[in-house]
């Protein structure tokens, strides 16, 4: 089975702070990706990786940069925590496909900023 | 653009009813459909999915979806829904030419014993 395993599954950090969150995938996917859910907004994507050290910024980037130094982690940076970055932070893998597999995902990273 | 559009936020249904929820998308060739379900507190787990062949997909736990490409709708059906299937279902496409997904914003389903 895959998985993809999270580094937390509750964070609480201070405005202002420096927050890493971690991802790691056990099934040797190319692609992996940070997603963050909001209710009402479903699945925004933030960053996507199709390879080490290749990124390419979702549809929200802003406030986020990612780090993929192994093909097995991917790593999600808030340089500077903001109240308006408390959300729901979901991980996902694929292997590369042009879009015929499915995304496997980890069970989530909830963050609080106050 | 692509999109996925899932125009029910919240629906209930008493334990044992029918299920039917919704979901159109916008695609300029055929799609990759996807149905996932999340439980509270959880990640995302695939249902079923559509890439060709028979419209009628067989998914997990008794789900099935049908692709009707004159509707450009992949509605997820169970004939009799059970309390743990209550979450959050979500539809994606996979977006073309590449390897990301693009989600519906999801369906809550409340069931009612």
């Amino acid at each position: 089975d895959v998985k993809v395993t999270q580094s937390s599954r509750y964070l609480v950090k201070r405005t202002g702070e420096k927050v890493f969150l971690e991802c790691v995938q056990d099934m040797d996917h190319e692609n992996m990706f940070w997603y963050r859910q909001d209710p009402g907004l479903g699945l925004r994507l933030i960053y996507f990786s199709y390879d080490v050290k290749m990124k390419e910024k979702g549809d929200i980037p802003e406030g986020y940069s990612v780090s993929r130094e192994k093909k097995e982690r991917f790593s999600l940076i808030l340089e500077s925590a903001s109240t308006n970055q408390t959300s729901m932070y979901l991980c996902a893998s694929s292997p590369s496909s042009g879009g015929t597999y499915e995304q496997y995902f980890g069970p989530g990273t909830r963050l609080t900023v106050t | 653009a692509q999109s996925v559009t899932q125009p029910d936020i919240h629906i209930t249904v008493s334990e044992g009813a029918s299920l039917e929820l919704r979901c159109n998308y916008s695609y300029g060739a055929t799609p990759y459909l996807f149905w996932y379900v999340q439980s509270p507190g959880q990640g995302l787990q695939l249902l079923l999915k559509y890439f060709s062949g028979d419209t009628l997909v067989q998914g997990i736990k008794g789900f099935e979806a049908e692709f009707k490409r004159s509707q450009s709708s992949f509605n997820l059906r169970k004939p009799s829904v059970h309390w743990s299937d209550a979450a959050e279902y979500f539809c994606a496409v996979g977006a073309m030419n590449t390897d990301k997904l693009i989600f519906g914003t999801g369906t809550r389903l409340q069931v009612f014993p």
